[in-house]
């Protein structure tokens, strides 16, 4: 079983809508958990953080965590053609090494 | 500060050769690590350092593959006798202690092994 794992797409979404990725993970212990955006041949750019239960928002964006069934999900709303990317969840068990799932590629219609 | 640089952005060698890539983290980021990325997968942990100190070793990686970081400011990864296999795309990426783990990402060295 794969330590962090997401679906890999393509999700496909029209503009305007909302586009919504999930995350499962298999370490109980993880403690914080991310998601980082990754552009067609650049470097992974971190766009949230998470470390306890529930809903987090910063503009468009909103992770949700959900612990005790091991689940992150990432919502863009109002998903732009420049939301087009891979977006990578990542977690970290409280040591210091960051699992990264396989990314899920979004592609936004315009 | 411009971020995290990497050098070289490009290396293509033969099979068999040794390559060294080199690291500058974000200046006052004492957490460095090493990823390796290859088309279509997330990156993959190699190691990771706290100051000079090389604090965990993934275990896939191989002997071939040393990382050091003297005086705990900029990092090398070398890879020794080169394989087809090692082609990849080679990340590294700083964070602050106090900051969460929260990775700041160079912009990488593409590894082609001929």
């Amino acid at each position: 079983q794969k330590e962090v794992e997401q679906n890999s797409g393509p999700l496909s979404v029209p503009e305007g809508a909302i586009a919504s990725l999930n995350c499962t993970y298999s370490d109980r212990g993880s403690q914080s958990f991310f998601w980082y955006r990754q552009y067609s041949g650049k470097s992974p750019e971190l766009i949230m953080s998470i470390y306890s239960n529930g809903d987090k928002e910063d503009g468009r964006f909103t992770a949700q965590l959900n612990k005790a069934s091991q689940y992150v999900s990432l919502l863009i709303r109002d998903s732009q053609p420049s939301d087009s990317a891979t977006y990578l969840c990542a977690v970290s068990g409280g040591g210091f090494k960051t699992i990264f799932g396989a990314g899920t590629r979004l592609f936004v219609k315009a | 500060d411009t971020g995290v640089s990497q050098n070289p952005r490009h290396k293509i060698t033969k099979r068999g050769q040794n390559v060294t890539f080199r690291c500058d983290p974000i200046s006052e980021h004492n957490r460095l690590y090493w990823y390796r990325q290859t088309l279509g997968q997330g990156p993959e942990f190699l190691t990771y350092f706290q100051n000079e100190a090389q604090l965990e070793k993934s275990r896939l990686l191989s002997d071939r593959f040393s990382a050091e970081r003297p005086k705990g400011s900029f990092s090398t990864l070398e890879i020794q006798r080169t394989e087809q296999g090692d082609s990849a795309m080679y990340l590294c990426a700083s964070s602050l202690e106090s900051n969460n783990e929260k990775l700041f990402f160079g912009s990488g060295t593409q590894l082609s092994v001929l």
